[in-house]
């Protein structure tokens, strides 16, 4: 597609139970994001995923959290036990990777997880 | 972990006026890029302008220019004849590592502009 899409656009869940986002980022770019927006703040990084290269998760806040990201392409988002305050809109954001280069995020419209 | 600063927590500017955005960080990097982000109240990221670090010039992308002050790690984005569609978040965000992989945003400005 033309841009980063992201499912579900909505998503409400119970506590305790598990649940997956996805993104599908714009075609050929290698470098994909994900990020965490609680109601009215910034955005809090995740997860980084380049090329074949082990993913940066140094931003996931429990083991709770995971991703992963299939040949290259779609990623999951998992997040396993749901608690009230994973609460927030998760966003998808892709990038070309070139050394040096300016490298633009572009970002999906994200998904808004309620846990209830 | 590299703080960013934006101290307007919110803002208001009258159509048609130019206001200016704040934004500082502390990078320890020498060679690092700068983007701005809008987020308007449907929730989408928005790229509107980027500086790296060693561009001899200010950025310029339309209604948008930064005053980028590499000593002072200082980026502050200018919007010229301000609009009602310019109400939204900006984020800062410093972008450092060999890929631009390192990249945190700052907490926001919300613009809000006056008819």
């Amino acid at each position: 597609g033309a841009g980063v899409s992201q499912s579900p656009s909505n998503k409400v869940t119970e506590k305790g139970k598990d649940v997956e986002l996805r993104c599908d980022p714009i075609s050929g770019h290698t470098a994909l994001y994900w990020y965490r927006q609680s109601l009215g703040q910034g955005l809090e990084f995740l997860i980084y995923f380049q090329g074949n290269s082990a993913p940066d998760k140094s931003g996931l806040p429990s083991d709770r959290f995971s991703a992963e990201r299939t040949g290259g392409s779609v990623s999951t988002l998992t997040i396993q036990r749901t608690q009230q305050e994973d609460s927030a809109v998760y966003l998808c954001a892709s990038s070309l990777a070139y050394r040096r280069a300016k490298n633009i995020q572009y970002f999906g419209a994200g998904t808004r997880l309620s846990v209830l | 972990a590299q703080k960013i600063t934006q101290t307007q927590p919110g803002m208001f500017v009258q159509e048609k006026e130019a206001v200016t955005l704040d934004c500082t960080y502390d990078t320890s990097d020498q060679s690092y890029g700068l983007f701005w982000y809008k987020q308007p109240s449907s929730g989408e990221m928005i790229f509107l302008i980027y500086q790296g670090s060693y561009d001899e010039q200010n950025a310029t992308e339309g209604r948008y220019s930064l005053n980028f002050q590499k000593a002072r790690k200082s980026a502050n984005l200018v919007i010229s004849a301000s609009q009602l569609g310019d109400s939204a978040m900006y984020f800062c965000a410093p972008r450092s590592g060999n890929y631009g992989q390192n990249f945190v945003f700052g907490p926001g400005t919300r613009l809000s502009v006056l008819p």
